[in-house]
């Protein structure tokens, strides 16, 4: 089973829409969760960081499932400019700091 | 807002041919780490540093790589003798440490092994 999975897109949606993400990942001791958006060749930036409580920021809401081993993420009223690759990232072991990467989910948000 | 910074941006070097890659990291950030991208693939670690000495490293970190804190602000990572496999995006990372674990990754150096 692969580390940390997401579905790789692309996902078409028009400006405006709400588009939701999955990632489900393999070890259940895993402690910290991301999202990072990527665009085309350039680094990952932190999106933000999913709690357990699940959390908000704008127009950008995390969710975490750690019985399921689940996170989301729920773009709501997408703009042109949320076009890029959503890195799904779990740290993925207690003392370890390494980042373990989702290969990422492809948004094209059209107008 | 502080950033981390690398260079060069691009790097092309012939197969067999040492290349040392060079980052600063954000200046009050104690962890710094190492990945890399195969283009259309996902992002790989491959080592992190604290404290002058690698503290974490994966598979992929063998021994044609090192990594220096030659000073107070430059992270290196040295391949010794590249492969054409090494072709990639190398990003380096920090973090502050001290239970703030979030990773700032700086803008990468696209190498290209011939």
């Amino acid at each position: 089973r692969k580390e940390v999975e997401q579905d790789p897109g692309p996902f078409n949606v028009p400006e405006g829409a709400t588009v939701a993400f999955n990632c489900t990942y393999s070890n259940s001791a895993s402690q910290s969760f991301f999202w990072y958006r990527q665009d085309c060749r350039k680094e990952p930036k932190l999106l933000m960081s999913v709690y357990s409580s699940g959390n908000e920021d704008g127009r950008f809401t995390a969710q975490l499932n750690r019985a399921s081993q689940y996170i989301s993420l729920l773009i709501r009223d997408s703009k042109l400019s949320d076009s890029a690759t959503y890195l799904c990232v779990v740290n993925m072991d207690t003392g370890r700091r390494a980042l373990t990467f989702g290969s990422g989910t492809r948004l094209q948000v059209q107008p | 807002e502080p950033e981390v910074t690398q260079t060069p941006s691009h790097q092309v070097t012939q197969m067999g041919q040492e290349v040392i890659l060079r980052c600063v990291p954000i200046s009050n950030h104690l962890y710094f780490y190492w990945y890399r991208q195969i283009l259309g693939q996902k992002v790989e670690f491959l080592v992190s540093f604290y404290n002058n000495e690698i503290s974490e490293k994966s598979e992929i970190f063998d021994d044609q790589f090192s990594v220096e804190r030659p000073d107070g602000s430059n992270f290196t990572l040295k391949i010794r003798s590249t492969k054409l496999e090494d072709s990639a995006m190398y990003f380096c990372a920090s973090s502050k440490g001290l239970g703030q674990e979030t990773q700032y990754f700086g803008p990468g150096t696209r190498l290209l092994v011939l």
